[in-house]
């Protein structure tokens, strides 16, 4: 049972253009949403959260939405650059239990010059 | 991933035998999570440990696993008599509090290969 899905395994964009990476979560219990990118042989990095009071949340080219009634979240970066070609996962905690990240497989973005 | 520092950042096992992974987590962060990543999967929670106690394992087997968070020193994930299915990247995450909203901040992991 899999709590967290990100069903699109990867996502190709031209540069400059708009990235939109898709999230649907099941668990009711979730109150904070984050996103992670990572690199090959790295560690995940964290990019930007959500928390299920709001409905958007933006930083710079990144800019998250969430949909409590659909449970579903998206990231949108705009525009694209050949520097964010990396995994995004989507990550969900849920409340008061901060430690028990679930994370979604994962998109792995390209994005081309 | 500066601050989270994981080694050995590969381990190579044979079947058997034990293996050790450690975490010392960013300055000043007590908190520390333990995660597992299959090839093309996400990371998968497996336990959540504060200074010298366990808070949450749920997500360990329950055989071959152990972790621990010593007072002093980084702390250990480890796995005794390992398998091939124990293969895996092992990525060690810290965050200052327990609070729901604070992001974790990820080691660059371990990756163990069993023979």
């Amino acid at each position: 049972d899999q709590q967290v899905k990100q069903n699109s395994p990867s996502l190709s964009v031209q540069e400059g253009r708009i990235s939109i990476l898709n999230c649907d979560y099941t668990n009711s219990m979730f109150d904070y949403f984050l996103w992670y990118k990572k690199y090959p042989a790295e560690g995940p990095t964290f990019l930007i959260s959500i928390s299920s009071i709001k409905d958007k949340n933006e930083d710079g080219r990144f800019t998250v939405f969430l949909n409590k009634s659909a449970k579903h979240l998206s990231l949108h970066i705009v525009p694209s650059q050949p520097g964010d070609s990396a995994v995004y996962f989507c990550a969900a905690t849920p409340n008061g239990n901060a430690g028990k990240s679930t994370f979604g497989d994962g998109t792995t973005l390209t994005v081309k010059p | 991933n500066a601050g989270v520092m994981q080694n050995p950042r590969h381990l190579v096992r044979r079947r058997g035998q034990e293996a050790r992974l450690r975490c010392s987590p960013m300055k000043g962060h007590s908190h520390v999570y333990w995660y597992r990543q299959l090839p093309e999967e996400g990371l998968k929670f497996m336990v959540y440990l504060q200074k010298e106690n366990i808070i949450d394992e749920s997500g360990m087997p329950k055989e071959r696993f152990s972790a621990e968070f010593p007072k002093e020193g980084p702390s250990i994930l480890r796995i005794q008599q390992v398998v091939r299915g124990d293969s895996a990247a092992y990525f060690c995450a810290s965050s200052p509090g327990g609070s729901s909203n604070q992001p974790q901040h990820f080691g660059d992991g371990t990756r163990l290969s069993i023979l």
